[in-house]
């Protein structure tokens, strides 16, 4: 089983939008739209950030978006902040009732 | 408020087991699939083993597989993780997670704070 693919970090100024890719296959990103994307920092437990491709939880700012294209997906974070330092793993169901994570993404606020 | 506070972490050899022990309060625990993911230190996510609100439906990674068996108490509100055969690629902090809904759909949307597991040799 193979994790998903994302690149190992992103940077960006403050103020400007950065965008992750997450890419799996026909199988799950491409074959559901259950992708999930979570947010870490430090020593944090993981918090959902993006659900059901494109879809926000209550409390989670909207300068957060995600999207689906083929077997890739993104998360964009616009106007970006010093708090969205953190670690971004993405997240799919997986044909025969498995899940997978991306290998996630260390994001910089420069 | 949705709380998850798992136990059972600690210290163990290759080849023994550990049972992992997941609470839940502040939702009604049927109503949902429940997980376990787990994270190596210094190390990503990753999926371990989920379970459907009724058991039906149960699923395993593949590094796991064999070893590990996943199961619930809905008149308990409890998730377990049996844990066999451990090796020390197995160390890692084991998080309980609430799913959004059913299994094959959703998120993972509540995450505990997780119990450490520690195989050494």
């Amino acid at each position: 089983q193979s994790a998903l693919t994302q690149p190992a970090s992103v940077s960006g100024s403050p103020g400007q939008s950065i965008t992750i890719s997450c890419t799996g296959t026909s199988s799950d990103v491409g074959g559901y739209n259950y992708v999930s994307w979570y947010q870490q920092h430090p020593g944090k437990a993981p918090k959902v950030m993006i659900y059901d491709v494109s879809n926000r939880p209550s409390g989670v700012s909207n300068r957060f978006s995600g999207s689906k294209s083929g077997n890739t997906a993104s998360l964009t974070i616009s106007g970006l902040q010093a708090e969205d330092e953190a670690e971004y793993y993405c997240s799919s169901y997986r044909s025969g009732s498995t899940w997978v994570f991306g290998g996630g993404t260390k994001v910089t606020v420069l | 408020e949705v709380e998850l506070v798992e136990s059972g972490g600690g210290l163990v050899q290759p080849g023994r087991s550990l049972r992992l022990s997941c609470a839940a309060s502040g939702f009604t625990f049927d109503d949902y699939a429940m997980h376990w993911v787990r994270q190596a230190p210094g190390k990503g996510l990753e999926w371990v083993s989920g379970i459907s609100w009724s058991s039906a439906t149960i699923g395993y990674a593949d590094s796991v597989k064999g070893r590990f068996t996943i199961s619930r108490d809905n008149a308990k509100n409890s998730l377990y993780l049996q844990m066999n055969s451990l090796r020390v690629e197995d160390t890692a902090l084991y998080y309980c997670v609430k799913a959004s809904g059913s299994y094959g759909s959703g998120s993972f949307r509540t995450w505990g704070q997780g119990t450490m597991v520690t195989v050494y040799s």
